[in-house]
């Protein structure tokens, strides 16, 4: 089955800088990868996706890059706030089956 | 569009007894919903996955005489916890997805902190 890998697990930037978490997937059938951002106690919120025909896709601050080749995917985070503080999972999907990866918990420092 | 109702959001539960998470999608049809299980400061992982009418697929390591899955109408799914422990307290989510809004769109409901005394 598919296995998601990311890294790091913790990530700590001054504000206005910018994160970047990256993940790895094993099953070269997957074409969707979404990433979700998960605050304390909720239920993880989509903020970004690519589809594997896609290398690259943005919304304002938030970027994903896909490497199909390489089997890897990132997520960028620019101008970073700290309400963007929260626990962010990558995830590979094919078809029905999705599976995320272990978690980064970005903080955001003022 | 795309919204899934999941209760109760909390429960306190006596070791031995059963508790019932129901999880609903209110505007779309849900062929399949999925359970996922996240211990404090961990990932979600996924405790097996439902499709209207049939019988739920577990992942390993997954007791199914445990945790029963129903998914008796595209619109609803229920896990139960029979026989809780407290090594079963925990934060249990589901997701659903369905046909015609996104194809591999997942949309999760609230999570259910589940707590066993």
């Amino acid at each position: 089955g598919e296995n998601v890998e990311q890294h790091p697990s913790t990530l700590s930037v001054q504000e206005g800088d910018s994160a970047v978490i990256k993940c790895t997937y094993s099953d070269s059938a997957s074409n969707y990868f979404p990433w979700y951002k998960q605050e304390l106690g909720k239920r993880p919120q989509l903020i970004i996706d690519i589809r594997s025909n896609v290398g690259e896709k943005k919304d304002q601050r938030i970027a994903v890059t896909l490497n199909k080749t390489a089997k890897h995917f990132s997520l960028h985070i620019t101008e970073t706030q700290p309400e963007d503080s929260a626990v962010y999972f990558c995830a590979a999907s094919m078809s029905n089956d999705m599976r995320f990866g272990a978690g980064t918990r970005l903080t955001v420092k003022p | 569009g795309a919204v899934v109702s999941q209760h109760p959001s909390w429960v306190i539960c006596k070791s031995g007894t059963s508790v019932k998470i129901e999880c609903r999608s209110l505007d779309f049809q849900a062929t399949t919903m999925f359970w996922y299980r996240q211990f404090p400061k961990q990932s979600l992982m996924l405790m097996a996955t439902s499709n209207e009418g049939s019988k739920a697929t577990y992942e390993q390591g997954v007791e199914k005489d445990k945790f029963l899955i129903n998914h008796a109408s595209l619109t609803l799914s229920t896990l139960t916890v029979t026989s809780a422990h407290p090594e079963d307290s925990s934060f249990y989510i589901c997701s659903a997805s369905g046909q015609g809004f996104n194809l591999y769109g997942y949309t999760f409901g609230s999570g259910t902190r589940l707590t066993v005394v």
